[in-house]
Protein backbone atom coordinates (compact mmCIF):
# COMPACT_ATOMS: atom_id res chain seq x y z
CA UNK A 1 0.00 0.00 0.00
CA UNK A 2 0.95 3.37 -0.99
CA UNK A 3 2.56 4.96 2.26
CA UNK A 4 4.72 7.63 4.15
CA UNK A 5 6.14 6.54 6.86
CA UNK A 6 7.95 8.78 10.15
CA UNK A 7 9.62 6.12 12.01
CA UNK A 8 10.58 8.52 15.12
CA UNK A 9 7.29 9.41 17.51
CA UNK A 10 9.08 11.28 19.72
CA UNK A 11 12.61 12.89 19.35
CA UNK A 12 14.63 15.17 22.13
CA UNK A 13 17.52 16.73 21.20
CA UNK A 14 19.76 18.92 23.37
CA UNK A 15 19.91 22.86 22.36
CA UNK A 16 22.55 23.12 19.79
CA UNK A 17 23.05 19.62 18.54
CA UNK A 18 22.12 18.85 15.36
CA UNK A 19 18.91 17.32 14.17
CA UNK A 20 17.77 14.15 12.20
CA UNK A 21 14.03 13.60 11.22
CA UNK A 22 13.49 10.74 9.20
CA UNK A 23 10.71 10.55 6.63
CA UNK A 24 10.26 7.02 3.93
CA UNK A 25 7.57 6.85 1.53
CA UNK A 26 6.38 4.01 -0.84
CA UNK A 27 5.38 4.76 -3.66
CA UNK A 28 5.65 3.69 -7.38
CA UNK A 29 7.37 6.72 -8.85
CA UNK A 30 9.21 10.27 -7.03
CA UNK A 31 6.28 12.03 -5.84
CA UNK A 32 6.54 15.61 -4.55
CA UNK A 33 7.74 15.71 -1.18
CA UNK A 34 7.24 18.52 1.39
CA UNK A 35 7.98 19.10 5.37
CA UNK A 36 5.83 21.13 7.49
CA UNK A 37 5.92 22.09 10.98
CA UNK A 38 3.09 22.95 13.30
CA UNK A 39 3.83 24.56 16.81
CA UNK A 40 1.13 23.67 19.69
CA UNK A 41 -2.19 25.21 19.15
CA UNK A 42 -1.10 26.40 15.19
CA UNK A 43 -1.80 25.44 12.08
CA UNK A 44 0.71 23.67 9.41
CA UNK A 45 3.86 25.84 8.25
CA UNK A 46 5.50 24.69 5.33
CA UNK A 47 9.32 24.35 5.92
CA UNK A 48 10.61 23.24 2.27
CA UNK A 49 9.62 21.14 -0.47
CA UNK A 50 10.91 18.99 -3.34
CA UNK A 51 9.73 18.56 -6.69
CA UNK A 52 12.77 18.03 -9.23
CA UNK A 53 16.68 18.77 -9.48
CA UNK A 54 19.50 19.15 -6.53
CA UNK A 55 18.67 16.18 -4.02
CA UNK A 56 19.20 18.56 -1.09
CA UNK A 57 16.60 21.61 -0.92
CA UNK A 58 16.92 24.41 1.75
CA UNK A 59 14.40 25.70 3.45
CA UNK A 60 13.40 28.35 6.10
CA UNK A 61 14.07 28.75 10.30
CA UNK A 62 17.90 26.66 8.66
CA UNK A 63 16.29 23.33 7.66
CA UNK A 64 17.17 21.60 4.99
CA UNK A 65 15.74 17.60 3.58
CA UNK A 66 17.70 15.57 1.21
CA UNK A 67 16.01 13.32 -1.36
CA UNK A 68 17.47 10.18 -1.72
CA UNK A 69 15.66 8.02 -4.51
CA UNK A 70 17.54 4.91 -3.70
CA UNK A 71 16.41 4.81 -0.16
CA UNK A 72 12.88 6.05 -0.86
CA UNK A 73 13.66 9.05 2.19
CA UNK A 74 13.43 12.63 2.15
CA UNK A 75 14.95 12.79 6.41
CA UNK A 76 14.97 16.55 7.73
CA UNK A 77 17.89 18.21 9.17
CA UNK A 78 19.13 21.27 11.00
CA UNK A 79 22.85 21.66 12.14
CA UNK A 80 21.86 23.50 15.84
CA UNK A 81 18.19 22.92 17.16
CA UNK A 82 17.09 26.04 18.72
CA UNK A 83 14.28 25.89 21.73
CA UNK A 84 11.73 27.39 19.27
CA UNK A 85 12.24 24.16 17.43
CA UNK A 86 10.38 22.33 19.40
CA UNK A 87 7.40 21.32 17.44
CA UNK A 88 5.66 18.50 15.31
CA UNK A 89 6.97 17.77 12.49
CA UNK A 90 5.05 16.10 9.48
CA UNK A 91 6.25 14.84 5.95
CA UNK A 92 4.09 14.31 3.28
CA UNK A 93 3.94 13.41 -0.49
CA UNK A 94 1.81 14.52 -3.38
CA UNK A 95 1.93 12.01 -6.32
CA UNK A 96 2.88 13.44 -9.51
CA UNK A 97 -0.29 13.87 -11.84
CA UNK A 98 -2.32 13.88 -9.17
CA UNK A 99 -3.56 16.65 -5.83
CA UNK A 100 -4.00 14.79 -2.90
CA UNK A 101 -1.35 15.57 0.03
CA UNK A 102 -1.02 12.58 1.79
CA UNK A 103 0.90 12.94 5.68
CA UNK A 104 3.43 10.98 7.46
CA UNK A 105 2.25 10.74 11.64
CA UNK A 106 4.36 12.75 12.84
CA UNK A 107 7.86 13.71 14.73
CA UNK A 108 7.46 15.63 18.07
CA UNK A 109 10.47 17.38 18.61
CA UNK A 110 11.44 17.90 22.15
CA UNK A 111 14.41 20.73 22.87
CA UNK A 112 16.12 20.24 26.13
CA UNK A 113 18.17 22.83 27.55
CA UNK B 1 -3.26 39.12 4.61
CA UNK B 2 -4.06 36.84 1.61
CA UNK B 3 -4.76 33.09 3.35
CA UNK B 4 -6.62 30.33 4.29
CA UNK B 5 -9.30 31.41 7.18
CA UNK B 6 -11.09 28.72 8.80
CA UNK B 7 -14.35 29.24 11.13
CA UNK B 8 -15.00 28.52 14.17
CA UNK B 9 -11.68 27.63 15.60
CA UNK B 10 -14.25 26.16 18.52
CA UNK B 11 -16.84 24.51 18.42
CA UNK B 12 -18.74 22.17 21.09
CA UNK B 13 -21.51 19.78 19.45
CA UNK B 14 -23.87 17.45 21.35
CA UNK B 15 -24.75 13.98 19.03
CA UNK B 16 -26.70 14.16 16.78
CA UNK B 17 -26.07 17.74 15.83
CA UNK B 18 -25.11 19.04 12.68
CA UNK B 19 -22.83 22.00 11.72
CA UNK B 20 -21.13 23.54 9.16
CA UNK B 21 -17.48 23.96 9.19
CA UNK B 22 -16.47 27.15 7.41
CA UNK B 23 -13.47 27.83 5.02
CA UNK B 24 -12.25 30.21 2.62
CA UNK B 25 -9.21 31.53 0.65
CA UNK B 26 -8.22 34.36 -1.36
CA UNK B 27 -5.36 33.39 -3.55
CA UNK B 28 -7.50 32.13 -5.86
CA UNK B 29 -6.52 28.45 -5.41
CA UNK B 30 -8.24 25.82 -7.39
CA UNK B 31 -7.67 22.97 -4.95
CA UNK B 32 -9.11 22.77 -1.50
CA UNK B 33 -9.47 19.86 0.94
CA UNK B 34 -10.15 19.34 4.55
CA UNK B 35 -7.98 17.15 6.97
CA UNK B 36 -9.14 16.05 10.41
CA UNK B 37 -6.15 15.61 12.87
CA UNK B 38 -5.90 12.90 15.62
CA UNK B 39 -3.02 12.36 17.92
CA UNK B 40 -0.72 9.55 16.72
CA UNK B 41 -2.62 9.49 13.34
CA UNK B 42 -1.05 12.05 11.36
CA UNK B 43 -3.66 14.04 9.11
CA UNK B 44 -6.24 12.48 7.28
CA UNK B 45 -8.03 13.70 4.14
CA UNK B 46 -11.51 13.73 4.50
CA UNK B 47 -13.04 15.53 1.27
CA UNK B 48 -11.15 17.76 -1.59
CA UNK B 49 -11.86 20.15 -4.75
CA UNK B 50 -9.79 20.24 -7.88
CA UNK B 51 -12.24 23.47 -8.92
CA UNK B 52 -15.57 24.95 -8.55
CA UNK B 53 -18.46 21.96 -8.74
CA UNK B 54 -16.15 19.75 -8.68
CA UNK B 55 -15.59 17.41 -4.95
CA UNK B 56 -13.86 13.73 -4.37
CA UNK B 57 -13.64 11.83 -1.28
CA UNK B 58 -10.81 11.19 0.93
CA UNK B 59 -9.71 8.53 2.82
CA UNK B 60 -11.97 9.40 5.52
CA UNK B 61 -15.15 10.71 4.27
CA UNK B 62 -17.96 9.01 5.80
CA UNK B 63 -19.99 11.32 8.05
CA UNK B 64 -18.79 14.41 6.14
CA UNK B 65 -20.30 16.09 3.51
CA UNK B 66 -18.88 19.50 0.67
CA UNK B 67 -19.35 21.34 -2.36
CA UNK B 68 -17.64 23.80 -3.85
CA UNK B 69 -19.89 26.79 -5.02
CA UNK B 70 -17.34 29.16 -5.79
CA UNK B 71 -13.37 29.42 -6.06
CA UNK B 72 -13.13 30.74 -2.38
CA UNK B 73 -15.22 28.45 -0.62
CA UNK B 74 -15.08 25.25 0.57
CA UNK B 75 -17.42 24.55 3.56
CA UNK B 76 -17.45 21.17 5.75
CA UNK B 77 -20.98 19.74 6.73
CA UNK B 78 -21.26 17.36 9.49
CA UNK B 79 -24.36 15.63 8.85
CA UNK B 80 -25.06 13.97 12.26
CA UNK B 81 -22.39 14.91 14.76
CA UNK B 82 -20.88 11.40 16.77
CA UNK B 83 -17.71 11.32 19.12
CA UNK B 84 -15.57 10.13 16.67
CA UNK B 85 -15.72 13.09 14.58
CA UNK B 86 -14.14 15.07 18.01
CA UNK B 87 -10.80 16.26 16.41
CA UNK B 88 -8.94 18.86 14.90
CA UNK B 89 -10.08 19.94 11.58
CA UNK B 90 -7.59 21.91 8.86
CA UNK B 91 -8.66 23.61 5.63
CA UNK B 92 -5.68 23.66 2.98
CA UNK B 93 -5.27 25.19 -0.82
CA UNK B 94 -3.07 25.18 -3.27
CA UNK B 95 -2.66 25.90 -6.88
CA UNK B 96 -3.59 23.31 -9.53
CA UNK B 97 0.27 22.51 -9.91
CA UNK B 98 0.75 22.54 -6.32
CA UNK B 99 4.45 23.84 -6.53
CA UNK B 100 4.02 26.41 -4.28
CA UNK B 101 2.96 23.84 -1.52
CA UNK B 102 -0.06 23.77 0.49
CA UNK B 103 -1.46 26.52 2.59
CA UNK B 104 -3.44 25.92 5.49
CA UNK B 105 -5.88 27.49 7.86
CA UNK B 106 -5.53 27.83 11.81
CA UNK B 107 -7.75 25.11 12.75
CA UNK B 108 -11.07 24.31 13.89
CA UNK B 109 -11.36 22.04 17.07
CA UNK B 110 -13.90 20.03 17.26
CA UNK B 111 -15.64 18.29 20.26
CA UNK B 112 -18.81 15.90 20.20
CA UNK B 113 -20.10 15.02 23.25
Amino acid sequence: AQSVTQPDIHITVSEGASLELRCNYSYGATPYLFWYVQSPGQGLQLLLKYFSGDTLVQGIKGFEAEFKRSQSSFNLRKPSVHWSDAAEYFCAVRIIGFQKLVFGTGTRLLVSP
Amino acid sequence: NAGVTQTPKFQVLKTGQSMTLQCAQDMNHEYMSWYRQDPGMGLRLIHYSVGAGITDQGEVPNGYNVSRSTTEDFPLRLLSAAPSQTSVYFCASSYSSGDSGYTFGSGTRLTVV
